[in-house]
């Protein structure tokens, strides 16, 4: 069974500050990481992905991936209150399409 | 650009019934997906189709089914809706082999079976 594990929250971060996302997941042969963000009755929307080890930014997010700990977790810099959503980490395992598997998500909630 | 369509918004629907939840993108992706959403369960994948012609079971394939008759159009049928399929349901495509590409999401479609 692939799992894919995140703290649900609520995450409250100063607006400003950096807000940090962590997700573990189970299946060592995953390939691909993503990062979704989904505001209340939207549809998600990917913000991020990361294949190799290491960081890699894109604006005011930073994805990070270690495999060997099996962890992936995405920084918000300078934190606005429109950051505010749940956000989904979603891992690929290979071997087919068989899509990707969710975590159950974090809230975050950036305080003005 | 249109992306993906799906199609109700919403309903509501009779234990019992059937219901086909529609599906249709523009992209000219292999691969589509279709997902329910629950509290506290986050996303799971129902079927999926690699392209078409093809389909495969996801998580929760039980009470559902799908075909692909052509590249666009992904259709999810409920034959006989139980309440426990109350859920907001997303359908997906992927241009990326093996699923590793990106997701696109439709609007999604919420069901409420009484």
């Amino acid at each position: 069974q692939k799992e894919v594990e995140q703290n649900s929250g609520p995450l409250s971060v100063p607006e400003g500050a950096i807000a940090s996302l962590n997700c573990t997941y189970s299946d060592r042969g995953s390939q691909s990481f993503f990062w979704y963000r989904q505001y209340s009755g939207k549809s998600p929307e990917l913000i991020m992905f990361i294949y190799s080890n290491g960081d890699k930014e894109d604006g005011r997010f930073t994805a990070q991936l270690n495999k060997a700990s099996q962890y992936v977790s995405l920084l918000i810099r300078d934190s606005q209150p429109s950051d505010s959503a749940t956000y989904l980490c979603a891992v690929h395992s290979g071997g087919g399409a068989d899509g990707l598997t969710f975590g159950k998500g974090t809230h975050l909630i950036i305080q003005p | 650009t249109a992306g993906i369509t799906q199609a109700p918004t919403s309903q509501i629907l009779a234990a019992g019934r059937s219901m086909t939840l529609r599906c249709t993108q523009d992209m000219r992706h292999n691969a589509m997906y279709w997902y329910r959403q629950d509290l506290g369960l986050g996303l799971r994948l129902i079927h999926y189709s690699n392209t078409a012609g093809t389909t495969g079971k996801g998580e929760v394939p039980d009470g559902y089914s799908v075909s692909r008759a052509n590249t666009d159009d992904f259709p999810l049928t409920l034959a006989s809706a139980v309440p426990s399929q109350t859920s907001v349901y997303f359908c997906a495509s992927s241009s990326g082999t093996g699923g590793a590409g990106e997701l696109f999401f439709g609007e999604g479609s919420r069901l409420t079976v009484l």
